[in-house]
């Protein structure tokens, strides 16, 4: 049974520029939620897609934009990359009708060096 | 607004020692609470969670919780830890949306 997967597992990116990361969820789940890490502070709650749509959204701005896929994959977008969107960034999945409640997988995560 | 609170950021402690790491979050309804464990170079596992029921939740790998909801506190306990238990530990909740929000976590490293 696969987990949560993320690619890529690395990336450098300049100021300025624009970054895709992506995910596969875990078999079975429906559900996809991003969230950024930075050094020594916890996840960071960005937003959650279901049935394609942003369901919600955690204090990002703009710039961090991302989308779901029928086969419930998704994308975590952010343009005009800053210094400070340097993070380890985590998608986690979860069955929205799960009867355990909302516990969500983890992927490895992506690690963004914004230089 | 929701948030969580960690006691320790980092914890050292010999092989056989106990541990309890606090956790206090900040929530005037009802809450799901959860202790995710982060190994070196590993992604987050869950460790365990409470939904309702009996307090005292027991999880992985030895570890157990209990939910005072008078404190509103989730504290992690393990009885006699093992070098393997080296870890960065997040405490995180979800109340009445769709989101988890975790702690700064606690640094825990177990000497041999």
């Amino acid at each position: 049974d696969a987990g949560v997967t993320q690619s890529p597992t690395h990336l450098i990116k300049t100021r300025g520029q624009q970054v895709t990361l992506r995910c596969s969820p875990k078999s079975g789940h429906d559900t996809v939620s991003w969230y950024q890490q930075a050094l020594g502070q916890g996840p960071q709650f960005i937003f959650q897609y279901y049935e394609e749509e942003e369901r919600q959204r955690g204090n990002f701005p703009d710039r961090f934009s991302g989308h779901q896929f029928p086969n419930y994959s998704s994308e975590l977008n952010v343009n005009a990359l800053l210094l400070g969107d340097s993070a380890l960034y985590l998608c986690a999945s979860s069955l929205a009708q799960g009867a355990d409640g909302p516990e969500a997988f983890f992927g490895q995560g992506t690690r963004l060096t914004v230089v | 607004a929701q948030s969580v609170s960690q006691h320790n950021h980092h914890v050292i402690l010999s092989e056989a020692a106990s541990l309890e790491l606090g956790c206090n979050y900040s929530y005037g309804g009802t809450v799901n609470l959860f202790w995710y464990v982060q190994y070196p170079g590993q992604h987050l596992q869950l460790l365990l969670k409470y939904f309702s029921g009996d307090p005292l939740v027991k999880g992985i790998k030895g570890f157990e919780a209990e939910f005072i909801k008078s404190k509103f506190s989730f504290n992690l306990r393990k009885p006699s830890v093992q070098w393997s238990d080296t870890a960065e530990y997040f405490c995180a909740m979800n109340a009445d949306d769709y989101k988890l929000s975790f702690g700064a976590g606690t640094t825990v490293t177990v000497r041999a």
